[in-house]
């Protein structure tokens, strides 16, 4: 079945530095891929998404590249702050959009300054 | 525009017990859709209701059930709870069936937070 691989965390940053939170997955098809983001006390945002192979998503400076050719859909942002820290989620849906959505288990992400 | 409201936000309850969460649908969404996300875990798709009627369902026993009312509205009951139970019980809604699930319109709720003893 389908299912998504995200790093484990906690990951611990100090401002400014650079992020990466792998993810990857295992679907059927063409999947759609996406980034939740969870602040405290919260529900899920959509963070960003891409559909097809080589759609890059983007939002509030933070980047991924739908790789099919490795199955990965890795988070990124160049500078992270201190109102970054929250749980982020790796997500799919394994078609344009009649299946629910698939998480992996969240990374969560503190940002210290 | 109203949000996805949830209710209650916390409760206790027993083993054996059942629990009733609600969800009130962003304003114009008229698909609910329910997930589970355990303590370190992510979210789990329980099952989804269009035009009051279940839509979709994950791997969830009978005992997790719901109803959705004429204004889309939703409602989750639990009955025979069980430990294994307890989690983060996440509501979203969306336009249309289909469009919603794993499309960007999903908006979720802050959830309600259900501890079985």
């Amino acid at each position: 079945g389908n299912s998504v691989t995200q790093m484990e965390g906690p990951v611990t940053l100090s401002e400014e530095a650079f992020l990466t939170i792998n993810c990857t997955y295992t679907a059927t098809g063409y999947p759609s891929l996406f980034w939740y983001v969870q602040y405290p006390g919260e529900g899920l945002q959509l963070l960003l998404k891409a559909t097809k192979a080589d759609d890059k998503g983007s939002n509030k400076g933070f980047e991924a590249t739908y790789r099919k050719e490795t199955t990965s859909f890795h988070l990124e942002k160049g500078s992270v702050q201190v109102s970054d820290s929250a749980v982020y989620f790796c997500a799919l849906s394994s078609d344009s959009g009649n299946t629910p959505l698939v998480f992996g288990k969240g990374t969560r992400l503190s940002v210290i300054a | 525009e109203t949000g996805v409201t949830q209710s209650p936000t916390h409760l206790i309850k027993t083993r054996g017990q059942q629990v009733t969460l609600r969800c009130s649908s962003q304003s114009g969404h008229n698909t609910v859709s329910w997930y589970q996300q355990a303590l370190g875990q992510g979210p789990q798709f329980i099952f989804q209701y269009y035009r009051e009627e279940e839509n979709g369902r994950g791997n969830f026993p009978p005992r997790f059930s719901g109803l959705q009312f004429p204004n889309y509205s939703s409602e989750l009951n639990v009955n025979a709870l069980e430990l294994d139970d307890s989690a983060l019980y996440l509501c979203a809604s969306s336009p249309v069936p289909g469009q919603g699930l794993g499309a960007n319109v999903l908006t979720f709720g802050a959830g309600s937070r259900l501890t079985v003893l």
